[in-house]
């Protein structure tokens, strides 16, 4: 149990909708990123967010968006979605703002499918 | 634009022998590399990482290689064992920021 909790687990949804997927951290870790791994992918870094702020954006589509709250937890919210979007979105968080590698702790993920 | 590529999306190998997992990465300003182990419904953990002032890292039976002229390194599993089958994911960073992953490679110990 790396300590970061992701829910849902598992999500099917129709074409056109909107989801949240929620993450809260290691306790004591400020730091928060998401990422998606579809099929054949590897894990495609989205964006990260340390203390609230928004501080490392990745290959994060317009139709997605995520926030960080003062409580530390975080929401990726995913509209307007497309098959395509069907993929595991991982939640990592680290104490390093700078995410360095063996200090970042991986949620279970949020399956999601679009169909 | 896929900086970091692990080319072989699967590994098979006899328990008690060696794991080869290979990685190649375009990005000439990384310095520094990650390996991360992903079980089934379990998120990516951290394996062993190499600095760019190394060419090789050991803990135990796992040893990383940095060949940073080919921009390729690798992860040796020696002896494999079936509790080593996972995916194995390759990252890059430049000053520790902001990990590049591979897309993963799967490897499967037999007994």
């Amino acid at each position: 149990d790396s300590g970061v909790t992701q829910t849902p687990k598992h999500l099917i949804t129709a074409t056109g909708q909107r989801v949240t997927l929620r993450c809260s951290p290691r306790s004591g870790d400020l730091s928060v990123y998401w990422y998606q791994q579809s099929l054949d992918q590897g894990l495609q870094f989205l964006i990260q967010y340390y203390n609230g702020e928004e501080r490392a954006k990745g290959n994060i589509l317009e139709r997605f968006s995520a926030q960080q709250f003062p409580d530390l937890h975080s929401e990726l919210n995913l509209s307007s979605l497309e098959l395509g979007d069907s993929a595991l979105y991982f939640c990592a968080s680290s104490v390093d703002p700078r995410g360095a590698g063996n200090t970042i702790y991986f949620g279970e993920g949020s399956w999601l499918t679009v169909v | 634009d896929q900086q970091v590529k692990q080319n072989s999306p699967s590994l098979s190998v006899q328990e008690g022998r060696i794991s080869i997992l290979n990685c190649d990465y375009t990005n000439s300003m990384f310095d520094y590399f990650l390996w991360y182990k992903k079980y089934p419904a379990e998120g990516p953990t951290f394996l062993i990482s190499i600095s760019s002032i190394k060419d090789k890292n050991e803990d135990g039976r796992f040893t990383v290689f940095l060949n940073k002229s080919a921009k390729h390194l690798s992860l040796h599993i020696v002896p494999s064992q079936p509790g080593d089958s996972a995916v194995y994911f390759c990252a890059a960073s430049e000053n520790n920021n902001d990990m590049r992953f591979g897309a993963g490679t799967r490897l499967t110990v037999k007994p």
